[in-house]
């Protein structure tokens, strides 16, 4: 069975700070995908990442997959309250089933 | 639509009745997802449809859960019997099932409650 340890489970910050995520497995993945999701809503992808080693930057927010495709991080940069949400990576697998973190709940102060 | 669709939105029940939630998925994508989720939490693997093959079902938490895609379109979850432990958010994701990088759209999900 594949895991995803995301970290931190929650995240609490004054608008302006900073903060990354991570999420780690001790598998392989074929690709490596970040979601957000807003309540009563289901998750939105934000980005894909395929490649070892492979930095994408969307706007405010840098996401880097592990040389060895087991790892990612998703940096932020001076967050904002717009930023709030639980954010979720998933990983991919070469027959398309995605595995999920437990996710990581972030919330920017005004 | 252009969308995935997903019902009941809400649907409360008592414990020991089935229920079906129903997926409609984005015409024209293959794969199909079912993923629940509790409260806050990330997303637990139920089931997994690619175009004809065998569903992927090692997600399934018991046999009182079952799920059937009738002609590669609209999908039913259905649990028997159900228990207060099956509250949670119902998630269904449809996506082109491109190899390596699927790309999934989720459905707004379906909550149940079992009191």
């Amino acid at each position: 069975t594949q895991l995803l340890e995301q970290s931190p489970q929650f995240l609490s910050i004054q608008e302006g700070e900073n903060l990354t995520v991570y999420c780690n497995s001790s598998s392989v993945f074929s690709s490596l995908q970040w979601y957000r999701q807003e309540p009563g809503e289901g998750p939105v992808l934000l980005v894909t990442v395929v490649t070892g080693g492979e930095v994408k930057k969307l706007k405010r927010l840098t996401f880097q997959f592990g040389d060895a495709r087991k790892d990612s991080s998703l940096h932020i940069t001076a967050a904002q309250p717009g930023d709030t949400g639980l954010y979720l990576c998933a990983g991919g697998t070469s027959y398309g089933k995605l595995t999920f973190g437990q996710g990581t709940i972030l919330t920017v102060h005004p | 639509g252009a969308g995935v669709s997903q019902s009941p939105s809400n649907k409360v029940t008592e414990k020991g009745k089935d229920v079906e939630l129903r997926c409609d998925p984005i015409s024209g994508h293959t794969a199909l997802y079912w993923y629940r989720q509790s409260l806050g939490q990330g997303l637990e693997f139920l089931i997994y449809f690619q175009g004809n093959s065998a569903p992927d079902k090692s997600g399934l938490p018991s046999d009182r859960f079952s799920a059937e895609r009738t002609g590669g379109s609209v999908s039913t979850l259905t649990i028997q019997r159900t228990q207060q432990e099956d509250s949670a958010v119902y998630l269904c994701a449809s996506s082109l099932d491109l190899p390596g990088a699927n790309v999934l759209t989720f459905g707004a999900g379906s909550r149940l409650t079992v009191l």
